[in-house]
């Protein structure tokens, strides 16, 4: 399970605080993601950046801000969060950011906003 | 739209029994992916089996292998053998062809089924 990594692996944080997740990739690939896993929902795709430009950003609140220095790097840089921002939050990456491959996860940040 | 449906929200098997875990989705495009990913409790998600539109054959992992009926749009997950480390959530997923009509990638799971297998 070193193929993509997070920290930190848990988070409290209150609403006026702010945070970074990272997420460390060691696949040699070009395509990274975020994602929101909430209980009872199903994932919720919020970035994907593509040889380190965001290529999609799916209608995200502003309190949420990604970053990708490079391919095997991505932040989500977190600040002003609400109680029902509260999930797992999943990084993933896959070879080239092609719509049909395969994903690899890492194993998530639980995010608990106060 | 593009949906995927997994309508067994919890399911237990015995140890070394099969089961079948079900997945229905709707898709307007002829050809296309269908992955179904296993995230064990605390651990990562990782791909189990991924089902290629146009390949008529069932894909096979090891103890694994789908039923896939295009005509029907269903995509189930048979697990025969059930090992105690089966015990995870299943997700079921279509991957976007394309951007939608707002312009956004709609990476379709389903709302997953959980898995426990029983010693």
């Amino acid at each position: 399970e070193t193929g993509v990594t997070q920290t930190p692996r848990h988070l409290v944080m209150g609403m006026t605080n702010k945070k970074s997740l990272k997420c460390e990739q060691h696949l040699g690939h070009n395509a990274m993601y975020w994602y929101k896993q909430s209980a009872k929902k199903p994932l919720e795709l919020m970035f994907v950046y593509s040889l380190e430009e965001r290529v999609e950003n799916n209608s995200v609140p502003s309190r949420f801000s990604p970053e990708c220095p490079n391919s095997s790097h991505l932040f989500l840089h977190l600040h002003t969060l609400q109680p029902e921002d509260s999930a797992l939050y999943l990084c993933a990456s896959s070879r080239s950011g092609g719509l049909q491959e395969t994903q690899y996860f890492g194993p998530g940040t639980r995010l608990l906003v106060l | 739209a593009q949906t995927v449906t997994q309508s067994q929200p919890e399911m237990s098997v015995q140890e070394a029994e099969t089961v079948t875990l079900s997945c229905t989705y709707d898709t307007s495009e002829n050809n296309y992916y269908l992955f179904w990913y296993k995230q064990p409790p605390s651990r990562q998600m990782i791909l189990v089996i991924r089902q290629e539109a146009y390949k008529q054959q069932n894909a096979t992992e090891n103890r694994f292998s789908v039923n896939f009926q295009k005509a029907a749009k269903s995509f189930s997950l048979k697990i025969s053998d059930s090992q105690l480390g089966d015990t995870a959530m299943y997700f079921c997923s279509l991957p976007p062809s394309d951007k939608t009509t707002s312009g956004t990638y709609k990476y379709i799971f389903g709302t997953g089924t959980r898995l426990k297998v029983l010693a």
